[in-house]
């Protein structure tokens, strides 16, 4: 199993921009989650889903959308890119919110 | 809101001693506690924890939950450097739309030789 799989590694973007987080996992694992970890913070959840056509908001959701239209796969976009947006981005599945593996994380600089 | 807060906010300490870290809670609906280790990358879970009382052990690690008090505690003996990471607890909660975790700010740990 490949497991949790996040692309890109690091992406530079311009304000205004939009791009997708791509996640990916191959565990069959109905809960998928995405997390934004700043400078000496722990991690903030951003959006979850519990299964296929499933997501909810979590702390921090403004500026973010997602969507699962499959189990494998819960990308997430950003929609307009601002420099508050510069953070580590970590997505994570499991079985449960309590079981969950985390990904490699993507790494995103907003000038 | 849900809250989780860690203490203390770093610490440094020499290849032997005994680390203790705290992390206290206040959410609705708790379900779980759960500790995880963050090196360079991607945390890695280290425990899980539902009930008062009853401590969780892996080799020179382990971690007790008080429900009572709405805390936790992670203890490392004779650490490693190898043991230097941030250290993260996170409550779990039962939600409408299904569980989620809320985590503290975490502790940074560093093991000096």
């Amino acid at each position: 199993n490949a497991g949790v799989t996040q692309t890109p590694k690091f992406q530079v973007l311009k304000t205004g921009q939009s791009m997708t987080l791509q996640c990916a996992q191959d565990m069959n694992h109905e809960y998928m989650s995405w997390y934004r970890q700043d400078p000496g913070m722990g991690l903030r959840l951003i959006h979850y889903s519990v299964g296929a056509g499933i997501t909810d908001q979590g702390e921090v959701p403004n500026g973010y959308n997602v969507s699962r239209s499959t189990t494998e796969d819960f990308p997430l976009r950003l929609l307009s890119a601002a420099p508050s947006q510069t953070s580590v981005y970590f997505c994570a599945s499991g079985r449960t919110p309590d079981t969950q593996y985390f990904g490699p994380g993507t790494r995103l600089t907003v000038l | 809101e849900d809250k989780v807060v860690q203490s203390p906010l770093s610490l440094v300490v020499h290849e032997g001693d005994t680390v203790t870290l705290n992390c206290s809670y206040e959410v609705t609906n708790f379900r779980s506690l759960l500790w995880y280790k963050q090196e360079k990358k991607a945390p890695t879970f280290l425990f899980m924890l539902t009930s008062s009382g009853i401590e969780k052990k892996s080799g020179r690690l382990s971690s007790i939950l008080d429900k009572k008090e709405l805390f936790s505690i992670l203890n490392i003996t004779a650490t490693q450097t190898g043991d230097s990471a941030v250290y993260l607890c996170a409550g779990s909660v039962i939600k409408a739309a299904g569980n989620k975790l809320t985590f503290g700010g975490g502790t940074r740990v560093l093991v000096k030789p």
